[in-house]
C-alpha cells in the first residue's frame, strides 16, 4: 500500500508485483519529463523520459504515462524486484536548463 | 567515459573555512549543474552553466560561488557556510541542445560544524 507522512511517501509492494509511482507536476507549459531512481548514498540515475507530445513511453520493464490534462505522470515497474528498492523522483523541464524535481516516493520491495 | 566524477565524496568544514567541491565530465556535455539535496528531500537546483557561462542562479547565497573553468570542469567554492548548509551536493551534466536528461555524479556529502 501507499502511505504519505511527514517525510517521503512510501510504496510497499510484494516482489513480482507491478508498482505504480505517481507524480503531479507544477507547470502546464513543461514539455519534457524524466524519472530518476536514487539509491541510498548515490546520485539520481536516469530511468526513462517522455516529451509532452507523447502520452506513453515504454522501456525495459518500465512504462511512463503522461496525462497533460491533469498534469500527472506515472511510472509503472513490471515484476518488481528487490533491486528496485529506492527513492523515485520525477523531474520536469520548466525552461531551458531548469529541471525541477518532485517530492519523491520511496519504493520498498517485500520478499 | 560516461560518468560525472565528484570530489571529495565527504567534506567536513568549520564555518570559517574555505573549501571547494569539484566536478568533472568527459562526455562532451556543454551544460553543467549544481543541485543541493537535504535528507529525504528532492534535489534543489542551485546553478547552471551552459557553454561555460552562468545561465541560471536560483538566488543562492553568495557564500556559494560557482566556477566553470572549462567545458569539462565545474567547481563550487564554499566560504563562511552555516550548519544548515550541510547536505549532499550533486553535480550533473547534459547536452546543451534541447531538453535532455541530466547525468548525475554520486555527490559530495558536506557537513558544516
Amino acid at each position: 500500500g501507499e502511505s504519505v507522512g511527514l517525510h517521503l511517501p512510501t510504496l510497499s509492494v510484494q516482489e513480482g508485483d507491478n508498482s505504480i509511482i505517481n507524480c503531479a507536476y507544477s507547470n502546464s507549459a513543461s514539455d519534457y519529463f524524466i524519472w530518476y531512481k536514487q539509491e541510498s548514498g548515490k546520485g539520481p540515475q536516469f530511468i526513462i523520459d517522455i516529451r509532452s507530445n507523447m502520452d506513453k513511453r515504454q522501456g525495459q520493464r518500465v512504462t511512463v504515462l503522461l496525462n497533460k490534462t491533469v498534469k500527472h505522470l506515472s511510472l509503472q515497474i513490471a515484476a518488481t524486484q528487490p533491486g528496485d528498492s529506492a527513492v523515485y523522483f520525477c523531474a520536469e523541464n520548466l525552461i531551458t536548463y531548469k529541471y525541477i524535481f518532485g517530492t519523491g516516493t520511496r519504493l520498498k520491495v517485500l520478499a | 567515459d560516461t560518468e560525472v566524477t565528484q570530489t571529495p565524496k565527504h567534506l567536513v568544514m568549520g564555518m570559517t573555512n574555505k573549501k571547494s567541491l569539484k566536478c568533472e565530465q568527459h562526455m562532451g556535455h556543454r551544460a553543467m549543474y549544481w543541485y543541493k539535496q537535504k535528507a529525504k528531500k528532492p534535489p534543489e537546483l542551485m546553478f547552471v552553466y551552459s557553454y561555460e557561462k552562468l545561465s541560471i542562479n536560483e538566488s543562492v547565497p553568495s557564500r556559494f560561488s560557482p566556477e566553470c573553468p572549462n567545458s569539462s570542469l565545474l567547481n563550487l567554492h564554499l566560504h563562511a557556510l552555516q550548519p544548515e548548509d550541510s547536505a549532499l551536493y550533486l553535480c550533473a551534466s547534459s547536452q546543451a541542445i534541447g531538453p535532455e536528461w541530466l547525468f548525475f555524479g554520486e555527490g559530495s556529502r558536506l557537513t558544516v560544524l
